[in-house]
């Protein structure tokens, strides 16, 4: 089964953006679309969006001004970008594998907690 | 108002059952969706449970007991979780979740305790 570790830096400033990285090893990207979710300390989980090896993507609305998820096959990594952030970004960001064919955020990371913060 | 709306707390004792409820937002029928259930215990990412449409279309999470199963509350517009046999491993945050218009949405939650 595929496996999923995501890196990128713990604080960030507000107004700056929020980049994340995820390292996917295991199996085939081209068998999975690759989701970022979050979730805020205290708070739900949020679905940002997805990437399918295609590039095509689809974003939450309410973040779609601010997002930006991009795939890199050939390194076997997924990647999130977030713009402009504020506090209200603070979160636990995990990237999720959804195998094609399914609707099931079946694969997850273990997260990593991004604090805004100056 | 959200689509899809979860009571925030619910608390059962050990070797009862547990129901937890997943209410539509009017205008999403309930039974034209796939209910995704996700259970999340602190420290850990949340952990696919159980998918439901209908008993004729469901899917068990690799490795969830047979204890946790789906359902549907057409006249509430509503999809069910149900845990028998409760056991301490199975407090935590529960999530569902519904694709529309190919993206994801989640409930906000519901804290079990098993006490």
């Amino acid at each position: 089964h595929v496996q999923l570790q995501e890196s990128g830096p713990r604080l960030v400033k507000p107004s700056e953006p929020l980049s994340l990285t995820c390292t996917v090893s295991g199996d085939s990207m081209i068998n999975y679309y690759w989701n970022w979710i979050r979730r805020p300390p205290g708070r739900g989980l949020e679905w940002i969006g997805y990437v399918y090896n295609s590039g095509h993507t689809k974003y939450n609305p309410s973040l779609k001004s601010r997002i930006s998820i991009s795939v890199n096959t050939s390194r076997n990594l997924v990647s999130l970008k977030l713009n402009s952030v504020t506090a209200a970004d603070t979160a636990f960001y995990f990237c999720v594998g959804v195998e094609v064919g399914s609707t099931n955020f079946d694969y997850w990371g273990q997260g990593s907690l991004v604090t805004v913060s100056s | 108002q959200a689509v899809l709306t979860q009571p925030s707390s619910l608390s059962a004792s050990p070797g009862a059952s547990a129901s937890l409820t997943c209410t539509l937002r009017t205008g999403f029928n309930v039974t034209t969706y796939n209910i995704h259930w996700y259970h999340q215990r602190p420290g850990s990412p949340p952990r696919f449970l159980l998918r439901y449409k209908s008993d004729s279309d469901k899917q068990q999470g690799s490795g969830a007991p047979s204890r946790f199963s789906g359902s549907k509350d057409s006249s509430a517009n509503a999809g069910i979780l149900l845990i028998s046999g409760l056991q301490s491993e199975d407090e935590g945050d529960y999530y569902c979740s519904i694709w529309h218009n190919s993206a994801g949405t989640f409930g906000g939650g519901t804290k079990l305790t098993v006490l």
